[in-house]
Formats: C-alpha cells, sequence, structure tokens
C-alpha cells in the first residue's frame, strides 16, 4: 500500500525558516516525480513545486509565488522528499500536502500545517 | 485570480447529475491532455478522482466522469450522493513545467 506520511511543520515567525519532510512507504521511491501542493485556511489548492526523479536530473520547478524562497530536495537512500521554505510569509501559512506525479497526482499525504505568524 | 474557472458552487438532489466546468481562456487545459480532478472533504487530504480528461482511477466510482471540449473541460457526477457532498478541484498541465489548479466548486447535496 502506498503511504506518503509528511512531518516538520509547525509555528514559524514572518520571515524565518522550516523544512517539511515527505516520506514515502510501498512504491518505488527513487523512480517517481515528487510534488508539493498547499492549502490555505478557506482557499483551494495550489501547486508548489516539484522535483523529477534522478534519472530525469532531479530537477525542480516552483510556483511563481514560492521561486527564490522555496527549496525542494529529496534522499532517495532514505525515500524522503523535504521542502526548505525560507523567508516565510503570513500567506506561506497553509497545510502542506506531498504526493506522487505522473499526468496528475495519484497519491496524497495527509498533510503538514505551516502557521506563519508573529 | 486562477487562470482554470470553476463555479463557486452547485448543487443537487440525491439521484440527480451535476456537471462542473472548468474553463481557461488560455491554451493551457486546450492545449493538453493532463487535466486531472480532485473531490476534497473538509479536514481531508485530495483525493484523485478524474486524471488525463476523461480515465478514473481503480476504485473511483462508475458515477463519476471526465470531459474536455476546446478550453472547457468538465466533470459529471452522475446519481448525486451524500458522499459526493465535498469540494472539487480540476488542475491542468499549464506549461512550463508547472501545473495549475482552479478556484475549486463546492458541491452540496440538497
Amino acid at each position: 500500500e502506498v503511504q506518503l506520511v509528511e512531518s516538520g511543520g509547525g509555528l514559524v515567525k514572518p520571515g524565518g525558516s522550516l523544512r517539511l519532510s515527505c516520506a514515502g512507504y510501498g512504491f518505488t521511491f527513487y523512480k517517481a516525480w515528487m510534488t508539493w501542493v498547499r492549502q490555505a485556511p478557506g482557499k483551494g489548492l495550489e501547486w508548489v513545486g516539484r522535483i523529477k526523479n534522478k534519472n530525469e536530473g532531479a530537477t525542480t520547478d516552483y510556483a511563481a509565488p514560492v521561486k527564490g524562497r522555496f527549496i525542494i530536495s529529496r534522499d532517495d537512500s532514505k525515500d524522503m522528499m523535504y521542502l526548505q521554505m525560507n523567508s516565510l510569509k503570513t500567506e506561506d501559512t497553509a497545510v502542506y500536502y506531498c504526493a506522487t506525479e505522473t499526468t496528475s497526482f495519484e497519491y496524497w499525504g495527509q498533510g503538514a500545517l505551516v502557521t506563519v505568524s508573529s | 485570480q486562477s487562470a482554470l474557472t470553476q463555479p463557486r458552487s452547485v448543487s443537487g438532489s440525491p439521484g440527480q447529475s451535476v456537471t462542473i466546468p472548468c474553463t481557461t481562456t488560455s491554451s493551457d487545459v486546450g492545449g493538453y491532455n493532463y487535466v486531472s480532478w480532485y473531490q476534497v472533504h473538509p479536514g481531508k487530504a485530495p483525493k484523485l478522482i478524474i486524471y488525463d480528461v476523461t480515465e478514473r482511477p481503480s476504485g473511483v466510482p462508475y458515477r463519476f466522469s471526465g470531459s474536455k471540449s476546446g478550453n472547457t473541460a468538465s466533470l459529471t457526477i452522475s446519481g448525486l450522493q451524500a458522499e459526493d457532498e465535498a469540494d472539487y478541484y480540476c488542475c491542468s498541465h499549464a506549461g512550463a513545467n508547472i501545473w495549475m489548479f482552479g478556484g475549486g466548486t463546492k458541491v452540496t447535496v440538497l
């Protein structure tokens, strides 16, 4: 059974940093493209960014609102993906989901809440 | 404002059909066949219910179907059931290696 588990959420002050982790189970993690999607309170889904598999260079792409502040990485030896969030803003407050990516987002984690507030 | 436009809400009685359009004025929906739909119940993770415009993942009920015409993709729920009350989001590959979600539609079962 495929399972994705996010961790690392919490409360951080504006301008601060936080790193989320996503652990993958039950599938061939190193082959997978992995993505982050967020949902702010009372708002819709927003794609954050992705990392391709190592075979395709483990390249990353980001949505405009987070480009230059967020960094996605992966450690295939641990079946883990990470989202390093820097220079956080109040508008980054959201539940962050990791998901597997093909031509859609098939499997999702349960989400990690990030609250940016002073 | 999302470049993929969905109605804020639709409603129907049990057993009826509802259709949710997802419209764009650009080529992101019209130019690609990577349109997917997600069901989100409050406090729960999104669930994929349609991918590649018309395909249904294993385990998703047959009453969910997808289609596309020009720059509008649509999700139809036939034979509406109480458990279908949720938020629904369309998503399209938007070129330049990015994805875009619609603003979401709340489906209410009357």
